[in-house]
């Protein structure tokens, strides 16, 4: 696709059930980050990838959170035994690594509800 | 720790007028920053991005300004129209190990431009 894609675009869920949020990055970019947006608030960053690894995981907030990226393409976040403070906007965004900065660019997000 | 400010109040002008927005900073070093638009229910897009040693940049209506020494940047949208309205996040990035360009954001600031 043209740009980044995230799926699903909303999930409800009940406390102490597990999600997977996806997200398809523009192609060849091999830079990608999530990033967490709560209403009223900018985006927090929670992990970057280069390729395949995890190279900062430091944003994460606990261990319930993990995230994937196995090709170096397609990323999934995983939460589990969810909470009701995890609701928020879960965003993705990939950039191209050009040695130089650039813009990153952001998919539309996910927006997850824990009742 | 790092704090990033922007306008709290949201921002209300009249068409053809220049809105500007501050972002204010503390305890950190950027390398550099972005400025991002951000519609409801959709992921920021960039705009602009100004390098710590460059004071003003442009593109088209919009001009960043990039001041390190108040740590402060004022961005700026001329002859402002209604499709402007939004609200516009300015982020910080440093030269991370890595490549990592993962960005600390600001809560962002609320622009409407009244026709």
């Amino acid at each position: 696709g043209a740009g980044v894609s995230q799926t699903p675009s909303n999930k409800v869920t009940e406390k102490g059930k597990y999600v997977e949020l996806r997200c398809d990055p523009i192609s060849g970019h091999t830079a990608l980050y999530w990033y967490r947006q709560s209403l009223g608030q900018g985006p927090e960053f929670l992990i970057y990838f280069q390729g395949t690894g995890a190279a900062d995981d430091s944003g994460l907030p606990n261990d319930r959170f993990f995230a994937v990226r196995p090709e170096g393409s397609v990323s999934t976040l995983k939460i589990q035994r969810t909470e009701r403070g995890d609701s928020a906007v879960y965003l993705c965004a990939s950039s191209s690594f050009s040695g130089s900065v650039g813009e990153q660019f952001f998919g539309p997000g996910t927006r997850l509800t824990v009742l | 720790s790092q704090k990033i400010e922007q306008n709290s109040e949201a921002l209300n002008i009249q068409e053809g007028k220049t809105a500007t927005l501050t972002c204010n900073y503390t305890n950190y070093s950027p390398a550099y920053l972005q400025w991002y638009r951000q519609d409801p229910g959709r992921g920021p897009v960039f705009l602009l991005l100004i390098r710590e040693n460059e004071k003003e940049k442009r593109k088209e209506r919009l001009k960043v300004t990039f001041d390190t020494t108040l740590k402060q940047s004022l961005f700026h949208i001329t002859a402002s129209q209604p499709a402007d309205s939004a609200t516009y996040l300015c982020a910080l990035g440093s030269e991370n190990a890595g490549n990592n360009r993962k960005l600390i954001w600001g809560l962002g600031t609320s622009l409407a431009v009244n026709p």
